[in-house]
C-alpha cells in the first residue's frame, strides 16, 4: 500500500491564481480530512469528509473548496490564491478502528508559497 | 479560539532523562486523545491516544496521564532518546463521525541531547 499521498511537494503561486491539491488513499479509508500547518499554530482543520459525496467545514475553510466523489481521492481547491494561504497542507485518512482506535494517516504535505 | 492549549513550546532533555508535555482542553465534549509526533519533512504520525474513561495508558517509553476534572492531558517519555527529537502535537476531537476532526495544540519541540 502506498499510503496517503499527495501532490505536488512543493508549489509557488502569484495572488490570485487557482490550482488543486490532490490526495489519494489507498487504503479504502471513509474519512478524510486536509490540514494546514503554520508556526506556533499546530495544524488547523480545513476540511473534512466522512465519506463519498459528503463534506464538512472544518476551523479555517474560506478560501477553498473540496468535494470527493470516490473513497479515494479528497482534492483541496484554491480558488483565488493569497498570500495568507503559504502554509504546509497535509491530507489525511481514518477508519473506525477496533477497541476506540481512531488513527489517521497522514500524508507527507505539499508546502504552497503564495508571492 | 484555541481549544487545546499546549506547553511548553520547547524543550531540551538529556538522554536519558524524562520529557513531559502538557496540553489543556476547554470543550468536555471531546472524546479522544491522541498525540502525533513529526519529524521535520514528514507528516505527523499517531504516538499514542486515549480516551476519557481512562486516567493512564503506557504503550512502551510513553505514558499519557488522563485529568477529566482538570481537563488536562500530558506525554512522559521516558528515558528520552535523541531519535525522540521530534515536534510532539497533543489533539482531540469529539465522538461518532466527528472523531476524525481533530483539534490540534501548538505543538512542542523537543530535542535530546546525546
Amino acid at each position: 500500500n502506498a499510503g496517503v499521498t499527495q501532490t505536488p511537494k512543493f508549489q509557488v503561486l502569484k495572488t490570485g491564481q487557482s490550482m488543486t491539491l490532490q490526495c489519494a488513499q489507498d487504503m479504502n479509508h471513509e474519512y478524510m480530512s486536509w490540514y494546514r500547518q503554520d508556526p506556533g499554530m499546530g495544524l488547523r482543520l480545513i476540511h473534512y469528509s466522512v465519506g463519498a459525496g459528503i463534506t464538512d467545514q472544518g476551523e479555517v475553510p474560506n478560501g477553498y473548496n473540496v468535494s470527493r466523489s470516490t473513497t479515494e481521492d479528497f482534492p483541496l481547491r484554491l480558488l483565488s490564491a493569497a498570500p495568507s494561504q503559504t502554509s504546509v497542507y497535509f491530507c489525511a485518512s481514518s477508519y473506525p478502528g477496533l477497541a476506540g482506535s481512531y488513527e489517521q494517516y497522514f500524508g507527507p504535505g505539499t508546502r504552497l508559497t503564495v508571492t | 479560539q484555541q481549544q487545546v492549549k499546549q506547553s511548553p513550546q520547547s524543550l531540551i532533555v538529556q538522554k536519558g532523562g524524562i520529557s513531559i508535555i502538557n496540553c489543556a482542553y476547554e470543550n468536555t465534549a471531546f472524546d479522544y486523545f491522541p498525540w502525533y509526533q513529526q519529524f521535520p519533512g514528514k507528516g505527523p504520525a499517531l504516538l499514542i491516544a486515549i480516551r476519557p474513561d481512562v486516567s493512564e495508558k503506557k504503550e512502551g517509553r510513553f505514558t499519557i496521564s488522563f485529568n477529566k476534572s482538570a481537563k488536562q492531558f500530558s506525554l512522559h517519555i521516558m528515558d528520552s532518546q535523541p531519535g525522540d527529537s521530534a515536534t510532539y502535537f497533543c489533539a482531540a476531537s469529539m465522538g461518532g463521525t466527528s472523531y476524525g476532526k481533530l483539534t490540534f495544540g501548538q505543538g512542542t519541540i523537543l530535542t535530546v541531547h546525546p
